[in-house]
């Protein structure tokens, strides 16, 4: 079983479109992150969610809109869309935040392309 | 602030050879490091850590790393390079207030040749 599942893998749009990742995690973990990895391969927070409330917010532009239905989902909606946004998406759980020992696990990541 | 260096965007070393990953680090408090590895277009896999205690942190796939304190760094090691060991190596440190957030450094793409 994956433990932290992301769909869909690849994502292709055009410029102006909204569109939406899902994340999934099934090891009982209470907090879960969106990580951006840019084209040189740099990685960023964007947000996290600890049990369904918003704890990060990294300046990210308020066209991306995370929803945590439960502690087990963290979706990102991202509105009209830019060429700028083309990255790959990291969905990330851990199991709580003032847990500093314990390790982050990693969707498989999507690519998104923006046309 | 927390932030990570890895000083050399690649490393070369022929396969059989021992490898090592420079990573340092500068945080306010105590220290709680990470190693990742990314193979193509892969996610990330957790390979270890540093939370305190033994400063040769042992993990997976016979990688260990060594915590020095006085040099802040914190370099991933292995005795024996694979060619399957290619990929991209990333550092992080976990962030200072109380979020979970990990921040990594800017990645180190190991290249082993056979």
């Amino acid at each position: 079983d994956t433990a932290v599942s992301q769909t869909p893998k690849y994502l292709v749009t055009q410029m102006g479109n909204d569109k939406s990742i899902k994340c999934e995690q099934n090891l009982g973990h209470d907090t879960m992150y969106w990580y951006k990895q840019d084209s040189k391969k740099f990685l960023k927070i964007m947000f996290s969610y600890n049990n369904k409330e918003l704890i990060i917010n990294e300046t990210v532009p308020n066209r991306f809109s995370p929803k945590s239905p439960d502690k087990a989902h963290l979706n990102l909606h991202i509105n009209s869309l830019e060429l700028g946004d083309s990255a790959v998406y990291f969905c990330a759980s851990s199991q709580g935040t003032s847990r500093v020992n314990t390790e982050a696990f990693f969707g498989q990541g999507t690519r998104l392309t923006v046309v | 602030a927390q932030s990570v260096a890895q000083p050399e965007d690649q490393v070369n070393v022929a396969e059989g050879n021992p490898l090592t990953v420079k990573c340092t680090y500068s945080v306010s408090g105590n220290p709680y490091l990470f190693w990742y590895v990314q193979y193509p277009n892969r996610g990330l896999q957790f390979l270890l850590k540093y939370i305190t205690g033994d400063n040769l942190v042992k993990g997976s796939y016979g990688f260990e790393a060594e915590f020095n304190k006085s040099q802040t760094s914190f370099h991933l090691k292995k005795p024996s390079a694979l060619v399957s060991d290619s990929a991209l190596y990333f550092c992080a440190v976990r962030g200072s207030s109380n979020t979970g957030k990990l921040i990594f450094g800017q990645g180190t793409t190991l290249q082993v040749k056979p």
